[in-house]
């Protein structure tokens, strides 16, 4: 199986600071890779698909990049609503799905 | 509106065989290429794809969970069903449905997301 490794597990930033989160393959995905946020007590949200793709009406300061084995997941300027964890997820090995082991994003 | 709702025991005791419902509205899962999905989340812990069914009936399962799981589909009541045998306290967790979306790039490739969730239910297993 493919394993997801995120990184850092928790984050600690100011609002308005630019926020990353790395996601590594353990073997080539190509871009088969999607992001979600979850906010405590709810269920995931599609944030990106496909490495790079913004779904429909998720705000511009977030965005992702990367290939292969290596994924960045970006909040331009963080927002106190974006208090949240995030998760990557892969599907390159279909029919099975890898979620990372989530990201804790707190306001400092 | 595409909306899934799980439904189930929030108590089950262990070696007891858990039996969780999804009931879905918004999109039929007799169309060609749609698949629900079961996923789970222990508390504080990470999430856990654990099993699929499409549109054909084909069903995919979590390799470390397979032996325990069965996943099954009613279409006309739009409903999926997910059972777990040989319950244990470590299933302690919220179960979430979820819809498979999908899309064909210019190249013909198939990609997909978990576009719709529902709102999960949580299931602790404890005598």
């Amino acid at each position: 199986d493919i394993q997801m490794t995120q990184s850092p597990s928790s984050l600690s930033a100011s609002v308005g600071d630019r926020v990353t989160i790395t996601c590594q393959a353990s073997q080539d995905i190509s871009n088969y890779l999607n992001w979600y946020q979850q906010k405590p007590g709810k269920a995931p949200k599609l944030l990106i698909y496909d490495a790079s793709n913004l779904e429909t009406g998720v705000p511009s300061r977030f965005s992702g990049s990367g290939s292969g084995t290596d994924f960045t997941f970006t909040i331009s300027s963080l927002q106190p609503e974006d208090i949240a964890t995030y998760y990557c997820q892969q599907y390159d090995n279909l029919p099975s799905y890898t979620f990372g082991q989530g990201t804790k994003l707190e306001i400092k | 509106q595409v909306t899934l709702r799980e439904s189930g025991p929030a108590l089950v005791k262990p070696t007891q065989t858990l039996t969780l419902t999804c009931t879905f509205s918004g999109f039929s899962l007799s169309t060609s290429g749609m698949c629900v999905s079961w996923v789970r989340q222990p508390p504080g812990k990470a999430l856990e794809w654990l099993a699929l069914i499409d549109w054909d009936d084909d069903k995919y399962y979590s390799t470390s969970l397979k032996t325990r799981l069965t996943i099954s589909k009613d279409t006309s009541k739009n409903q999926v069903v997910l059972t777990m045998t040989n319950m244990d306290p470590v299933d302690t967790a919220t179960y979430y449905c979820a819809r498979i979306g999908y899309y064909y790039d210019s190249s013909g490739s198939k990609h997909y997301y978990f576009d719709y969730w529902g709102q999960g239910t949580l299931v602790t297993v404890s005598s």
